[in-house]
């Protein structure tokens, strides 16, 4: 079962930011926060991974708190093109490698033109 | 392209026959994973193998399910006799794992779409 909670469903303003939650109070110390999203009909997308500190690239910021039990995906101008589902997971990392991903439902977010 | 590839990308077939997919990962990545996705639900993880050798199989991967990866290069999933409640996507990812480097993440393919009639 995923360890992650995610509200269902959300809707943002196209050229608004998108703040997508995440509660995770049962983390553990060598797990990583990833975002992935899944556009309709295609595979899913890697989007951003962080362990305690926030992180940012081209696509997206990850803030995580403090204790770890939560965090959040900012999309910071959001476009049509983000519609989508976005599964926050947790996923161990070993020295090897890391492990499987455990999606949950995930959130689906659908951006308002 | 070098991203992940999947064929077919659908696949209609009777209740009973067997089918097989086949994904070709990015070519530098040792590690190859399949995943199942049914109507509304998140990828649920089926197999993974590192090179050649298969290292983990879920608890739903029945025995009518076989994956093989034989030259540590693409991979094949086959479903003998299959079912109506196989219908799903059938999802392959690939990632490179070393000791050394890791690209932490893992990329998909546009997955098979297999519906069972």
């Amino acid at each position: 079962d995923a360890k992650t909670t995610q509200p269902p469903s959300m809707d943002c303003a196209e050229g608004r930011a998108a703040n997508l939650p995440c509660n995770h109070s049962t983390i553990s110390g060598n797990e990583y926060v990833y975002w992935y999203r899944q556009i309709h009909s295609q595979g899913p997308q890697y989007i951003i991974h962080g362990l305690k500190n926030n992180e940012t690239n081209e696509m997206a910021s990850l803030i995580i708190t403090e204790d770890r039990k939560s965090s959040t995906l900012i999309l910071p101008h959001a476009t049509l093109r983000d519609t989508a589902v976005y599964y926050c997971i947790l996923v161990v990392s070993h020295f090897f490698g890391n492990e499987k991903l455990t999606f949950g439902t995930g959130t689906r977010l659908t951006i308002i033109p | 392209d070098t991203g992940v590839s999947q064929n077919p990308r659908h696949k209609i077939t009777k209740r009973g026959q067997n089918v097989t997919f086949r994904c070709d990962p990015i070519s530098e990545h040792n590690r190859l994973y399949w995943y199942r996705q049914t109507l509304g639900q998140g990828p649920e993880f089926l197999t993974y193998f590192q090179n050649e050798a298969q290292l983990e199989k879920s608890r739903l991967l029945s025995d009518r399910f076989s994956a093989e990866r034989p030259k540590g290069s693409f991979s094949t999933l086959e479903i003998q006799r299959t079912e109506q409640g196989d219908s799903a996507m059938y999802l392959c990812a690939s990632s490179w794992e070393g000791l050394v480097t890791s690209t932490d993440t893992q990329y998909f393919g546009p997955g098979t779409r297999l519906t069972v009639l």
